[in-house]
């Protein structure tokens, strides 16, 4: 195991499509979150699961947006109908413990254009 | 009021000098801070994570943490131009990171 994978790296789409994105993290990870980052701005958080449950979402994220996390291994991002202000990178991190402490990596990332 | 702060910079530095970079944090009951380095374009890197007050070293890199002035610092010493990226300060207060909006630094050869 590498690292954390997510596909695709680059995906454009037109405003009003849905799209979906996916991420395999560390095998021996429990944890998982998603990150959304645009340019000269930090990540900001969208969401985490903890094995398959979904323990907290950003107020920030509208309806559009969902995740899961089907058994605690992989987990997707979905977007509905998007608009241009969803262009950015989309960053999936894993860390491997409960409770804080425990140090993420993040994937490569998916980089998000809407036109 | 931001959860961690970060001068954005530009940071420049000339090569074989040491880096200064700070974090400042707003929730006292965070426990665990981590740098991070990005270079343009690409997902952001763990380079250095601090649980305890005090220095930890890690080769050129040492993070410090004061929790009482809630302030965390990366120092870079023998600063190379490889070094010249987005760092990004995040906190743990037991849930999410919570991450600054980075420095950027440029090691000019």
């Amino acid at each position: 195991d590498t690292g954390v994978s997510q596909n695709p790296r680059h995906k454009i789409t037109k405003r009003g499509q849905n799209v979906t994105f996916r991420c395999d993290p560390i095998s021996e990870h429990n944890r998982l979150y998603w990150y959304r980052q645009t340019l000269g701005q930090g990540p900001e958080f969208l969401t985490y699961f903890q094995n398959e449950a979904q323990l907290e979402k950003s107020r920030l994220l509208s309806d559009r947006f969902s995740a899961e996390r089907p058994k605690g291994s992989f987990s997707t991002l979905e977007i509905q109908r998007t608009e241009q202000g969803d262009s950015a990178m989309y960053l999936c991190a894993s860390s491997g413990h409960q409770g804080f402490g425990t140090e993420a990596f993040f994937g490569q990332g998916t980089r998000l254009t809407v036109v | 009021q931001k959860e961690v702060e970060q001068n954005s910079g530009p940071l420049s530095v000339p090569e074989g000098a040491i880096a200064s970079l700070n974090c400042t944090y707003s929730d006292r009951g965070s426990q665990s801070f981590f740098w991070y380095r990005q270079y343009s374009g690409k997902s952001p890197e763990l380079i250095m994570f601090i649980y305890s007050n005090g220095d930890k070293e890690d080769g050129r890199f040492t993070a410090q943490l004061n929790k009482a002035s809630q302030y965390v610092s990366l120092l870079i010493r023998d600063s190379q131009p490889s070094d010249s990226a987005t760092y990004l300060c995040a906190v743990n207060p037991g849930n999410q990171f919570y991450f600054g909006t980075g420095t950027s630094l440029t090691v000019i050869p």
